[in-house]
């Protein structure tokens, strides 16, 4: 399928704890992979992404793991902060036939909530 | 500069109003698209432009019209809408819709309510 799920609806954690959010994609061909941030009230942030030739990228705070054998993305976020908490969306993009690229495909999201 | 913006943020209407949607950047994106979210739902494609020529229609109603006057703007024309459509409605642009590493940038949402 073309399906891109996540493994739990919600995740609570401490504050200063580290958070794991992982991701589940079905389409091998995927190319492109990006965690996006929603806050209660706006729009989804981009925070990171990866292509499928790499296994891992860093940016502030936050690391994303691709595992193209298994098919699975996680996203890691040290030292967790209030600030954190927010749906968080894992979108691979799909391409399409005939020259179109870059539809985005958005699993399911998981809620993290950090708790003080 | 990553904004996209968007009004009305609310939107309140009935089912025989017309109203429409706009939004707004002012990145010299060349693809423009409008999104539909549910609660606790992930954002579902609608439509998309690439320079301000419609490419993509995900088999949207027709009581869902929407429109590109220029690169910056992209409108979404309301007329007859049901209840169900009662949803955030999301506006995103990208440089480019020929390159998945393309990042679509989201505006806030129109809170859309159908009685």
């Amino acid at each position: 399928g073309e399906s891109v799920g996540l493994h739990l609806p919600t995740l609570s954690v401490q504050e200063g704890d580290n958070s794991i959010i992982n991701c589940a994609y079905s389409n091998s061909a995927s190319d492109y992979f990006i965690w996006y941030k929603q806050e209660s009230g706006k729009g989804p942030q981009f925070i990171i992404d990866i292509r499928s030739n790499m296994d891992k990228r860093q940016g502030q705070r936050v690391t994303v793991l691709l595992n193209k054998t298994v098919k699975h993305l996680s996203l890691q976020i040290a030292a967790t902060q209030p600030g954190d908490s927010a749906v968080y969306f894992c979108a691979e993009t799909l391409v399409l036939g005939s020259g179109n690229t870059g539809k985005l495909i958005f699993g399911q999201g998981t809620t993290l909530q950090v708790k003080p | 500069d990553t904004e996209v913006t968007q009004t009305p943020k609310h939107l309140v209407m009935g089912m025989t109003n017309k109203k429409s949607l706009k939004c707004e950047q002012h990145m010299g994106h060349r693809a423009m698209y409008w999104y539909k979210q549910k609660a606790k739902k992930p954002p579902e494609l609608m439509f998309v432009y690439s320079y301000e020529k419609l490419s993509i229609n995900e088999s949207v109603p027709s009581r869902f019209s929407p429109e590109c006057p220029n690169s910056s703007l992209l409108n979404l024309h309301l007329h007859a809408l049901q209840p169900e459509d009662s949803a955030l409605y999301l506006c995103a642009s990208s440089r480019l819709y020929s390159s998945p590493a393309d990042t679509q940038y989201f505006g806030p949402g129109t809170r859309l309510t159908v009685l």
